[in-house]
């Protein structure tokens, strides 16, 4: 059975940095495209990375150079840096399993990110 | 960067009506089109993929269809388990991106 467990949210001061985990059974992260989504509070889904099986990575615009997406082969588990963390930032994020490059079909529960002084 | 737009933005039906989701690209997508169901409190879930192509396990009552910039979400006999958020996302490009969401409400 496909799991996505996504750990790491919680309170955080803007500037701060968190790293945000995302373990995987079921399936082979590294054989996988992977997503990151977010949804801030009320509001609707945002994309904000993925990676690539061959290791590619790309951002949204309002994370890059902030944020950085990987993944350790060995723990089967995906990972979202994420640094300069900013008041907007604050949402639920997701990892998504990406089936072949065309949509998500397995999410995490989610956790909670919130920038707050 | 392709802007995905939905409409209408909200909606109210009644279960056993018929209801259509409109779903527009900036640019032309081909068919890299996904539709998503979600609940208040709950991760998002897939319905149909690739414009049309329903997930397994979604009921039949769901059906997508489009190409190019114009798609549509169709939900022939609305149940009670159905009123929920929808996203259409587009998977031709990165940036990825999501419209904004219809909400869908009992009348």
């Amino acid at each position: 059975e496909v799991q996505l467990v996504e750990s790491g949210g919680g309170l955080i001061q803007p500037g701060g940095s968190l790293r945000l985990s995302c373990a995987a059974s079921g399936f082979t992260v590294s054989s996988n495209y992977m997503s990151w989504v977010r949804q801030a509070p009320g509001k609707g889904l945002e994309w904000v990375s993925i990676i690539y099986s061959g290791g590619s990575t790309y951002y949204a615009d309002s994370v890059k150079g902030r944020f950085t997406i990987s993944r350790d082969n060995s723990k089967n588990t995906l990972y979202l840096q994420m640094n300069s963390l900013r008041a907007e930032d604050t949402a639920v994020y997701y990892c998504a399993r990406d089936s072949s490059g065309w949509y998500e079909d397995y999410w995490g529960q989610g956790t909670l990110v919130t920038v707050s002084s | 960067d392709i802007q995905m737009t939905q409409s209408p933005s909200s909606l109210s039906a009644s279960v056993g009506d018929r209801v259509t989701i409109t779903c527009r690209a900036s640019q032309s997508i081909s068919s890299y089109l996904n539709w998503y169901q979600q609940k208040p409190g709950k991760a998002p879930k897939l319905l149909i993929y690739a414009a049309s192509t329903l997930q397994s396990g979604v009921p039949s009552r769901f059906s997508g269809s489009g190409s190019g910039t114009d798609f549509t979400l169709t939900i022939s006999s609305l149940q009670p388990e159905d009123f929920a958020t929808y996203y259409c996302q587009q998977s031709y490009s990165t940036p990825r991106s999501f419209g904004q969401g219809t909400k869908l409400e009992i009348k």
